[in-house]
């Protein structure tokens, strides 16, 4: 089942701060973000597999509330190379063969 | 970090007519998948395969699909019979190991134009 992504768009100025937030209904083993920008592939950017746990990557961070089931993607200080679609991917037991992806949610950082 | 190459970049075919869509993977991963993107739309999951049989598929992987590793390194995914809804961008990933703890490495992709 498909994990829900929010907010779809979000437009900010260099160096502000944004949130997207990705949630199932399902109970989550591990949740991946990846990154897209326009007509390349997705890059994977990281995985978080256990609940509480955070990641950093750069400015870029993500949180997994496994209790809640939800994930989100911090970035601090946003660059103009941050833009691009995000992703969430769920897999599933632990032995998942498959990752589902979230609709995405597209993000423009302006100069 | 080695790629994950595709080929052909740009794929432009007549409804009806065979495709055929390959990737060459990195040599020490395991697990391999194609996924498919209709321009503007989400990352869609079609099939993932292991240890030279298909694991796991979704609805849209359907008879007219199949994939092959047909000299042990190349991945391929075919198409039989190309419809106009098939028009999207295949990508070939792969991962070192089950995607719940393993990142997904994907290829640049094959653009399929359906006409």
């Amino acid at each position: 089942q498909q994990p829900v992504q929010s907010p779809q768009a979000v437009i900010l100025r260099e160096g502000e701060d944004a949130v997207i937030n990705c949630s199932s209904s399902k109970a989550l083993y591990s949740v991946h973000w990846y990154r897209q920008k326009h007509g390349e592939a997705p890059v994977f950017l990281m995985i978080l597999l256990k609940g509480g746990e955070q990641k950093g990557h750069d400015k870029i961070s993500a949180s997994f509330n496994e209790k809640k089931q939800q994930s989100s993607l911090y970035l601090t200080a946003s660059q103009l190379s941050y833009s691009g679609t995000y992703f969430c991917g769920t897999g599933g037991t632990g032995s998942a063969r498959q990752l589902t992806f979230g609709s995405g949610t597209q993000l423009t950082v302006l100069p | 970090e080695p790629e994950v190459t595709q080929t052909p970049s740009h794929q432009v075919t007549q409804m009806g007519q065979e495709v055929i869509l390959r990737c060459v993977p990195i040599s020490n991963h395991l697990y391999f998948y194609w996924y498919r993107q209709i321009l503007g739309q989400k990352v869609e999951f079609l099939v993932s395969f292991y240890n030279n049989e298909i694991s796991e598929k979704s609805e849209i992987f359907d008879d007219q699909f199949s994939v092959e590793r047909p000299d042990g390194s190349n991945f391929t995914l075919k198409i039989r019979s190309t419809k106009l809804e098939d028009s999207a961008m295949y990508f070939c990933a792969e991962s070192g190991g089950v995607v719940d703890n393993s990142p997904l490495h994907f290829g640049n992709g094959t653009r399929l134009t359906v006409t």
